[in-house]
């Protein structure tokens, strides 16, 4: 089957860095996105990682291992506005996003 | 980027009642659509992909009576919840696929569309 996992919830301070992992399972793959989602609204695109390794955007980074499934999502310089949920969403080889429940990022000043 | 639209942003209606969504996408033209549902402090569920021209395709569990999907144009989807009861209330959430650029396989979402009924 399909499955993803992230942790639940993860609490951090602001100004602090903090990584998210996430560890999927999918019928074939053709990428993994990260999308932010704050409370009662849409996702909105963070990243797209398809090939091994960290790619960089400017306070936020993804990595990507495909041998072991596993992704992590990076958010340097905490700031308020950061507490939101963030998905690990991997495309599996119908080009159908898989979702997670995600991770509820709370910040703490 | 590419940006898409809901409409209505809420709604709230009677039990009994039908209810049309419409996801538009503004700047680019679009040959699939996604609509997603998503209960509070859940992950999104994918009900059905859309496709221009043809008939949608229904995620398991999705009945296809209740939630009639058509997209009759490139930049046009509509979701009509069809007989709506209370636990039809969630957040639903279109998205769309820019296919004619180089990021083609990117989902671009729309703001979404809280439907109470009551």
């Amino acid at each position: 089957g399909q499955n993803i996992d992230q942790p639940t919830e993860m609490t951090a301070t602001e100004g602090a860095i903090v990584q998210i992992n996430c560890t999927y399972q999918t019928s074939g793959f053709n990428g993994l996105f990260w999308y932010q989602q704050h409370a009662g609204e849409a996702p909105t695109f963070l990243s797209y990682n398809v090939l091994d390794g960290l790619e960089e955007k400017g306070r936020f980074s993804s990595f990507l291992s495909r041998s072991k499934g596993y992704s992590y999502l990076l958010l340097k310089e905490l700031q308020m506005k950061d507490s939101a949920s963030y998905l690990c969403a991997p495309m599996d080889s119908n080009y159908q996003l898989i979702w997670g429940a995600g991770t509820k990022l709370i910040i703490k000043p | 980027g590419a940006v898409v639209s809901q409409h209505p942003s809420r709604v709230i209606c009677k039990s009994g009642t039908s209810v049309k969504i419409e996801c538009r996408s503004l700047d680019f033209q679009a040959t699939t659509m996604f609509w997603y549902r998503q209960f509070p402090k859940k992950s999104l569920m994918l009900m059905a992909t859309s496709n221009e021209g043809s008939k949608a395709t229904y995620e398991q569990g999705v009945e296809k009576d209740k939630f009639l999907i058509n997209h009759a144009s490139l930049t046009l989807s509509t979701l009509t919840v069809t007989s709506a009861h209370p636990e039809d209330s969630s957040f639903y959430i279109c998205s769309a696929r820019d296919e004619s650029g180089t990021s083609e396989i990117e989902q671009y979402f729309g703001p979404g569309t809280r439907l109470t009924v009551t």
